[in-house]
C-alpha cells in the first residue's frame, strides 16, 4: 500500500493564480480531510469528508474548494490564492467506522504564493 | 468544542536524560487522544494513541502517554532520549461522530536533544 500521496510536493503561485492540491489514499478510508500547518499554530483543518460525495468545512475553509466524486481521491482546490494562504498542507484519512481513530498522513505540500 | 494546550513550544533535553511533553485538553465528551511526530521536512507520524480501556498507553521508539481524567492530560514521556528523537511533538484530542474524527491540534513542542 502507497498509503496517502500527495501531489505536488512544492509550488509557487502568483497572487491571483489557482491550482489543485492532489491528495490520494489507497486504504479504502472514508474519512479524509486537509490541513494546513503554519509556525507556531499546529496545523489546523480546512475541509474535510466522510464519504464520496460529502464535505463539509473545517476551521479555516475561505479561500479553498474540496469535492469527493471517489473514495480514494479528496483533491483541495486554490480558487485565487493570495499570500495569507502560503503554508504546508497536509491531507490525512482514517477509518473510525471500521475501529481506525487515528488518521494517516501524506508527505505534504509546501506551497508558497507571491 | 475541544482544545489541546501543549506546554513549551521548546523543550531541550541531555542524551540519555528522561523526556516530557505536557499536553492538557478540554473536550465535552470523552476524547480520543493522540501523539504524533514530526520530523524535518517530512508528514506526521502516529506515536500512540488513547481511544478506551488501559490508560497508559505505549507507543513506537519507547514512548509511552497516561491518560489522566481528572488532570485533563495526556503527557508524553520516555525514560532516555536518544539523538533521533530530536522532532517536533504534536498532541491532539479528536471526538469521533460516525465516520467523522476531526482532529483538533495542539501548536507542537519541539523537542531537542544535546549530547
Amino acid at each position: 500500500n502507497a498509503g496517502v500521496t500527495q501531489t505536488p510536493k512544492f509550488q509557487v503561485l502568483k497572487t491571483g493564480q489557482s491550482m489543485t492540491l492532489q491528495c490520494a489514499q489507497d486504504m479504502n478510508h472514508e474519512y479524509m480531510s486537509w490541513y494546513r500547518q503554519d509556525p507556531g499554530m499546529g496545523l489546523r483543518l480546512i475541509h474535510y469528508s466522510v464519504g464520496a460525495g460529502i464535505t463539509d468545512q473545517g476551521e479555516v475553509p475561505n479561500g479553498y474548494n474540496v469535492s469527493r466524486s471517489t473514495t480514494e481521491d479528496f483533491p483541495l482546490r486554490l480558487l485565487s490564492a493570495a499570500p495569507s494562504q502560503t503554508s504546508v498542507y497536509f491531507c490525512a484519512s482514517s477509518s473510525p467506522g471500521r475501529g481506525t481513530y487515528e488518521q494517516y498522513f501524506g508527505p505534504g505540500t509546501r506551497l508558497t504564493v507571491t | 468544542a475541544q482544545s489541546v494546550t501543549q506546554l513549551g513550544s521548546h523543550v531541550s533535553v541531555s542524551e540519555g536524560a528522561l523526556v516530557l511533553l505536557r499536553c492538557n485538553y478540554s473536550s465535552s465528551v470523552p476524547p480520543y487522544l493522540f501523539w504524533y511526530v514530526q520530523y524535518p521536512n517530512q508528514g506526521l507520524q502516529l506515536l500512540l494513541k488513547y481511544t478506551t480501556g488501559a490508560t497508559l498507553v505505549k507507543g513506537i521508539n519507547g514512548f509511552e502517554a497516561e491518560f489522566k481524567k481528572s488532570e485533563t492530560s495526556f503527557h508524553l514521556t520516555k525514560p532516555s532520549a536518544h539523538m533521533s528523537d530530536a522532532a517536533e511533538y504534536f498532541c491532539a484530542v479528536s471526538v469521533i461522530t460516525g465516520t467523522a474524527s476531526k482532529l483538533t491540534f495542539g501548536t507542537g513542542t519541539r523537542l531537542q536533544v544535546t549530547l
